[in-house]
């Protein structure tokens, strides 16, 4: 089946420094990737929806100067978090997307902001 | 909007029992899919099942099957003979518009199997 990797898969920073989360399609060629935050004990939230080759689209709510996500290729998409805060800790995660609608999930990012 | 709905927060049931998780949506489509993922304590999400809506056979994953009832909006998920291994949150999903494949989950059902 479909293998969709994210790394790191847990990281810790400083308060006010960007982190880069990857999610990576490893046997398949994602042109529609998505970035989900969970938390504790809640559905996924989606955040944004990332197009190869094009700019991604934000859900309502979500600020895009604060996440910002690049498909650079058709098997890369990258999430980063700037200017990390406290309220910026959560369970992230990626899947990739298929015209019939399936997704396959990246195994999450574990953010924790101190 | 695309409306999913879990009603049962959580559920518990004996080893080798059987268990049955509801999920009701809403559409104004006729040809759509209808997914139940499970995400584990690990926390990765897995593909249960999918089902297709113009087919009217209920589909089923050697222990796991659908009651797909279209007319009524309802997608429940049977789990046969459950293991300790189905402890999870299970959430049923569909897409959110159709068009650019994006999914509305629904808040989930925490089971768990007791051994």
């Amino acid at each position: 089946g479909a293998v969709v990797s994210q790394h790191p898969s847990w990281v810790i920073c400083k308060s006010g420094t960007s982190v880069k989360i990857e999610c990576r399609s490893l046997d398949f060629q994602a042109t529609t990737m998505f970035w989900y935050r969970q938390f504790p004990k809640q559905s996924l939230m989606l955040m944004a929806t990332s197009n190869e080759g094009s700019k991604a689209t934000y859900e309502q709510g979500v600020e895009k100067d604060k996440f910002l996500i690049n498909h650079a290729s058709l098997t890369l998409s990258t999430l980063t978090v700037t200017s990390a805060h406290p309220e910026d800790s959560s369970f992230y995660i990626c899947s990739a997307g298929t015209k019939s609608y399936e997704q396959y999930f990246g195994p999450g990012t574990r953010l924790t902001v101190t | 909007a695309q409306t999913v709905t879990q009603s049962q927060p959580e559920m518990s049931v004996q080893e080798a029992e059987t268990v049955t998780l509801s999920c009701t949506y809403d559409t104004s489509e006729n040809n759509y899919y209808l997914f139940w993922y499970k995400q584990p304590p690990s926390r990765q999400m897995i593909l249960v099942i999918r089902q297709e809506a113009y087919k009217q056979q209920n589909a089923t994953e050697n222990r796991f099957s659908v009651n797909f009832q279209k007319a009524a909006k309802s997608f429940s998920l049977k789990i046969s003979d459950s293991q300790l291994g189905d402890t999870a949150m299970y959430f049923c999903a569909f897409p959110s518009n159709f068009g650019n494949e994006k999914l509305t989950f629904g808040t989930g059902t925490r089971l768990t199997i007791i051994p």
